[in-house]
């Protein structure tokens, strides 16, 4: 069983929307990631919180905002999505800070399928 | 340039067959570590294994095999004896300077 475990599994929601993403892990690692996947590619790294800080943010649209309220939950809130957005959310967490650093295996939940229409 | 080469996008394979799935890397460092994950079509992406670049002893765990092998940057993975709930994407991965790489994967169906 997974680790890291995400909220809701699916989700379907209008371009007017507000809803949010949660993610929970109970590792005790430091740091945690959001990565968008469309079908049929590998993952796309959208940010990373390291010690509950945001460090990476990869140039992602407004309309995706992170939050840390504490070492094991990450949440991810969307507004005004558009049908592009459409994909499935991993979050991921590791040991230490920063994206594989040292080496570190870096350990996914099981996703949410988003579809904006 | 593609840090991490899957060459195979899709395969297909009956039941009991032993399947090779292939990923060369890129690499000017010296220090790096190499991974595998399975997505199957649920979707989490499913952690099978880490190498570092200092281990070339190839690994075997239960039907899956990896050959790692620094000569010619590569480092497969073989399933032996493949079953239907091995039907899913495999992913190979690279972390080095502090980045992490995915390759694009291949999708693996395995027929009954």
């Amino acid at each position: 069983d997974t680790e890291v475990t995400q909220t809701p599994k699916h989700l379907v929601m209008g371009m007017t929307n507000k809803k949010s993403l949660k993610c929970e892990q109970h590792m005790g690692h430091r740091a945690m990631y959001w990565y968008k996947q469309k079908a049929k590619k590998p993952p796309e790294l959208m940010f990373v919180y390291s010690y509950e800080k945001l460090s990476i943010n990869e140039s992602v649209p407004s309309r995706f905002s992170p939050e840390c309220p504490n070492s094991s939950l990450l949440n991810l809130h969307l507004h005004a999505l558009q049908p592009e957005d459409s994909a499935l959310y991993l979050c991921a967490s590791s040991q230490a800070s920063g994206t594989g650093a040292a080496g570190n295996t870096i350990y996914f939940g099981e996703g949410s399928w988003l579809t904006v229409v | 340039a593609q840090k991490v080469t899957q060459a195979q996008t899709e395969i297909s394979v009956v039941e009991k067959e032993d399947v090779t799935l292939d990923c060369v890397y890129e690499t000017r460092d010296t220090t790096y570590y190499l991974f595998w994950y399975k997505q199957p079509p649920s979707g989490e992406l499913v952690f099978l294994i880490r190498r570092n670049s200092f281990d070339e002893q190839n690994e075997i765990s239960g039907r899956y095999s990896w050959n790692f092998q620094k000569s010619t940057s590569s480092f497969n993975f073989t399933i032996t004896a493949s079953q239907v709930v091995d039907s899913a994407v495999y992913f190979c991965a690279l972390s080095e300077f502090n980045q992490f790489y995915f390759g694009t994967g291949t999708s693996l169906t395995v027929i009954p």
